[in-house]
């Protein structure tokens, strides 16, 4: 069964600055992707980015990237550059059974500070 | 990208009347949706598979009578909720997947129940 961590309730952070929000996995399948989704107050779930298991680079989407170390089985959202417009809330998830449904993490309560 | 739809955004019942919300894939054809529900500060937890033509696939715990799922066409799934009560206000969201490395979601349905 797929399990995924969140290990930060919230987190702050100073308008233009990097943070990186933390997730693990624990997964039997043997190729697997990662999600990450935002949610702001309005509920809408924003997809981010996404990373396979077998992606050689880390993905990258504009001020997002992943930091995925297989490994460690973690792969933790950086966002460069914060804004006031990424105070959200945001999940990681993975897909399980072969119509990959989500299986999704607590979430982290990201606030950026003016 | 690919666009769902949710209807209605916000609902607002009494005790005991049933409440139906539907999940449309507006450019692109869904063989299975997902239905998640949402309680305030928490994750989405997902409630159900629904599929086209068959029966949906409930998670262990969610009550298959309570809430029924019809996925009668390609681009439209419907979830109902019997008999509601105030423990089944939550926020109701669903997703269309496009694949492993893809899941687009609705906006989502506020229901509240008096």
């Amino acid at each position: 069964a797929q399990k995924i961590t969140q290990t930060q309730p919230g987190m702050f952070v100073q308008e233009k600055e990097a943070v990186t929000l933390d997730c693990t996995y624990d997964t039997s399948d043997p190729s697997y992707g990662l999600f990450w989704y935002k949610q702001p107050s309005s509920g809408e779930m924003i997809f981010l980015i996404y990373q396979g298991s077998y992606d050689q680079q880390n993905a990258t989407e504009g001020r997002y990237s992943l930091n995925f170390q297989k490994a460690r089985k973690s792969a933790n959202l950086v966002i460069s550059a914060s804004q006031l417009g990424d105070s959200a809330m945001y999940f990681c998830a993975i897909p399980r059974g072969s119509n990959y449904k989500l299986t999704f993490g607590k979430g982290t309560l990201l606030t950026v500070n003016p | 990208g690919a666009v769902v739809s949710q209807h209605p955004s916000r609902v607002i019942c009494k005790s005991g009347t049933s409440v139906k919300i539907e999940c449309r894939s507006l450019d692109f054809q869904a063989t299975t949706m997902f239905w998640y529900r949402q309680f305030p500060k928490q994750s989405l937890m997902l409630m159900a598979t629904s599929n086209e033509g068959s029966k949906a696939t409930y998670e262990q715990g969610v009550e298959k009578d309570k809430f029924l799922i019809n996925h009668a066409s390609l681009t439209l799934s419907t979830l109902t909720v019997t008999s509601a009560h105030p423990e089944d206000s939550s926020f109701y969201i669903c997703s269309a997947g496009g694949g492993q490395e893809t899941q687009y979601f609705g906006p989502g349905t506020r229901l509240l129940v008096l």
